[in-house]
């Protein structure tokens, strides 16, 4: 199956608190995870990727959360800023090409 | 990383023609990638150009359709031919140089078809 499951669609998140999206995937032979944001107007950036054999990545105020068993991913933005608002993408690797996620519209409120 | 840069950065296309975007990196990248985002989706792949060789489309897109030239290591094109209402779309390029884990996407290309 060479999907990637995305929740929620949208997210509201008061000033300095934390935002989570969630991803799921049925197809063990992903093998990388990467996360990209978009802003309105612009292409998607590569934020933070992990590795399937990591059970957690962090840079700065964004963390990543892997369960291989469970086959589901998390980013985590602590500290949520108002800059932060964008669309979020999770994205799993197979073979030379990446399937996304359906997307996250952050909301992140002064 | 990489720099990219997409022309044009939009666009306002009379149903029936034919719009040609053009994509160009700032340093020499093997595998190169086109997009489709529809207003507020995800994106949808639509192929694959790596120099050298012809382009490797996904189901649902034809050469027909979406011809795209990939003459060097830096630079490709994708032509939205006799375009309809139905292809208004951000149109996107992306670079890979990690063999399929990393892609840096271009700033994209808004079409709209009247």
């Amino acid at each position: 199956q060479q999907q990637v499951k995305q929740s929620p669609q949208s997210l509201i998140v008061q000033k300095g608190g934390i935002s989570i999206i969630n991803c799921a995937y049925e197809n063990t032979a992903f093998d990388y995870f990467p996360w990209y944001q978009q802003f309105p107007g612009k292409g998607p950036a590569l934020l933070i990727a992990i590795r399937p054999d990591v059970s957690e990545k962090k840079e700065g105020r964004f963390t990543i959360s892997f369960n291989k068993s469970a086959k589901q991913f998390s980013l985590h933005i602590m500290d949520s800023q108002p800059g932060d608002s964008a669309t979020y993408f999770c994205a799993a690797n197979f073979g030379d090409k990446l399937i996304f996620g359906t997307g996250t519209r952050l909301q992140v409120f002064p | 990383s990489a720099v990219i840069s997409q022309k044009p950065s939009r666009d306002i296309c009379q149903r029936g023609t034919s719009l040609t975007i053009q994509c160009q990196v700032d340093s020499q990248v093997t595998m190169m990638f086109w997009y489709r985002q529809q207003p507020g989706q995800s994106l949808t792949l639509i192929a694959t150009a790596n120099q050298g060789s012809e382009a490797t489309y996904e189901s649902g897109f034809v050469i027909d359709k979406f011809p795209i030239s990939r003459p060097n290591l830096t630079f490709s094109t994708l032509t939205v031919s006799n375009m309809s209402p139905e292809d208004s779309s951000i149109y996107l390029c992306s670079v890979d140089r990690t063999g399929g884990y990393e892609q840096y996407f271009g700033p994209g290309t808004r079409l709209t078809v009247t």
